[in-house]
């Protein structure tokens, strides 16, 4: 079946433009989580959401960031004024929830702030 | 509070040689752990996973890992490594929630 997909694979955007980053989950699963993932690192969250509620926004690095995943399905995170410091690989994940803990990841966005 | 430690940033392996990278975790009740790896501009793949049954837990590609209790540790194995093998690799723990704690991750060279 279809994995969990992204859109756009890359963004290059100016400082101070706001950019919305897509997710598509795999089908049915009700868990999805956004990561940002620095150059050499591991990821980190952002946050996370059960169907429609985001039940934690915790990773959210400043209030230019915003996620929406209004019908339980697909998600898009905005960030909004972008800075160079935004310049990362946004991961998408989902997991089928209910006692199973597994993520499954999409292939990232890689966002460029120039 | 959980935390992952992956000793190594990099590790370098012959082809054909056993390839070890070590994760140990620290969790306050039984953990779930996970290996996953990331080829270039690719998001994460699992590996394998423990939940509590099998101690050894075998995965894709021909890897394997150990739970060990009392190392609090998960390290990954693998009998000979391969060229496609090359990758970085993150090891990540749960504590039974939603939350996936990550180490920084280990980046398997593979020589010729």
């Amino acid at each position: 079946g279809a994995g969990v997909s992204q859109s756009p694979r890359y963004k290059v955007a100016k400082r101070g433009q706001d950019v919305a980053l897509r997710c598509d989950p795999i089908s049915g699963h009700v868990s999805l989580f956004w990561y940002q993932q620095a150059l050499g690192q591991g990821p980190e969250f952002l946050t996370y959401f059960q169907n429609e509620a985001q039940l934690d926004k915790s990773g959210l690095p400043s209030d230019r960031f915003f996620a929406e995943r209004p019908e339980g399905s697909v998600s898009t995170l905005k960030i909004q004024r972008t800075q160079q410091e935004d310049s990362a690989v946004y991961l998408c994940a989902s997991s089928l929830g209910m006692g199973s803990y597994e993520q499954y990841f999409g292939p990232g966005t890689r966002l460029t702030v120039t | 509070a959980q935390s992952v430690t992956q000793l190594g940033s990099h590790v370098s392996v012959s082809e054909g040689a056993l390839v070890l990278l070590r994760c140990n975790y620290s969790s306050s009740v039984p953990p779930y752990l996970f290996w996953y790896v990331q080829y270039p501009n690719q998001g994460l793949q699992l590996l394998l996973k423990y939940t509590s049954a099998a101690t050894l837990v075998k995965g894709i590609n021909g890897f394997e890992a150990e739970f060990k209790k009392s190392e609090t540790s998960f390290h990954l194995t693998k009998p000979s490594a391969h060229m496609s093998d090359a990758a970085e690799y993150f090891c990540a723990v749960s504590e039974g929630n939603y939350q996936l704690i990550w180490g920084a991750g280990t980046k398997l060279i593979i020589k010729p």
